[in-house]
């Protein structure tokens, strides 16, 4: 069985403060993806990032940074000099790579709320 | 990129009817979507799969004959919420896979539609 966990729940910052979003994953597979998504008030999921297991390089996307470390089982998301149009729900998944790879466990989601 | 297309974003029905939220892939196929629902201040999960010219799979505790799932084509699913109640109520979000993207790159390969919201009164 797969599990995300996202310990935060709700996360509150002032504008241009750093802000990691914690994930923590569990599966019984060798291989599989992990995803970020960001979910605004309007409802819809905007893709962030999609890592391979295979892959354990950190990755950085403007203001946006991902620590995969395998060895801990953790997928952290970090917004660097956060925004107030940063502030939406955010969700780590976890899907399997066997058949359609597409089947997505997700976590609770942290709401991250930005304050000028 | 590839584009999923959720109709309606917006429906409001009548307890006791039944209300049909469709999902497209605009610019690709699918043989496989996933219907995912999301109450309030909750995550998403997975109620079914639905596959192309198969019955749908569907996820434990999900009622089959409530939620009716239709993929009678390579671009088109249908979720019909039978004899809705106002426990019901929740946002409903279809995926799908774009087998034709690179499975390798870390870029997306699950499409998602805009949802839609459904308030059963």
């Amino acid at each position: 069985a797969q599990k995300v966990t996202q310990a935060q729940t709700e996360i509150s910052v002032v504008e241009k403060e750093d802000v990691t979003l914690d994930c923590v994953y569990e599966t019984r597979d060798t291989t599989y993806y992990l995803f970020w998504y960001k979910q605004p008030p309007s409802g819809e999921l905007v893709f962030l990032i999609r890592r391979n297991s295979f892959d354990e390089q950190n990755e950085i996307s403007g203001r946006y940074s991902w620590n995969f470390q395998k060895s801990t089982s953790s997928f952290n998301f970090t917004i660097t000099a956060s925004q107030v149009v940063d502030s939406a729900v955010y969700f780590c998944a976890l899907s399997e790579a066997r058949g359609s790879g597409s089947r997505l466990t997700f976590g609770e989601g942290t709401q991250l709320t930005v304050n000028p | 990129g590839a584009v999923v297309s959720q109709h309606p974003s917006w429906v409001i029905c009548k307890s006791g009817t039944s209300v049909k939220i469709e999902c497209r892939s605009l610019d690709f196929q699918a043989t496989t979507m996933f219907w995912y629902r999301q109450f309030p201040k909750q995550s998403l999960m997975l109620m079914a799969t639905s596959n192309e010219g198969s019955k749908a799979t569907y996820e434990q505790g999900v009622e089959k004959d409530k939620f009716l799932i239709n993929h009678a084509s390579l671009t088109l699913s249908t979720l019909t919420v039978t004899s809705a109640h106002p426990e019901d109520s929740s946002f409903y979000i279809c995926s799908a896979r774009d087998k034709g993207a690179r499975a390798l790159s870390s870029g997306n390969t699950i499409y998602f539609g805009e949802g839609s919201w459904l308030t059963v009164v």
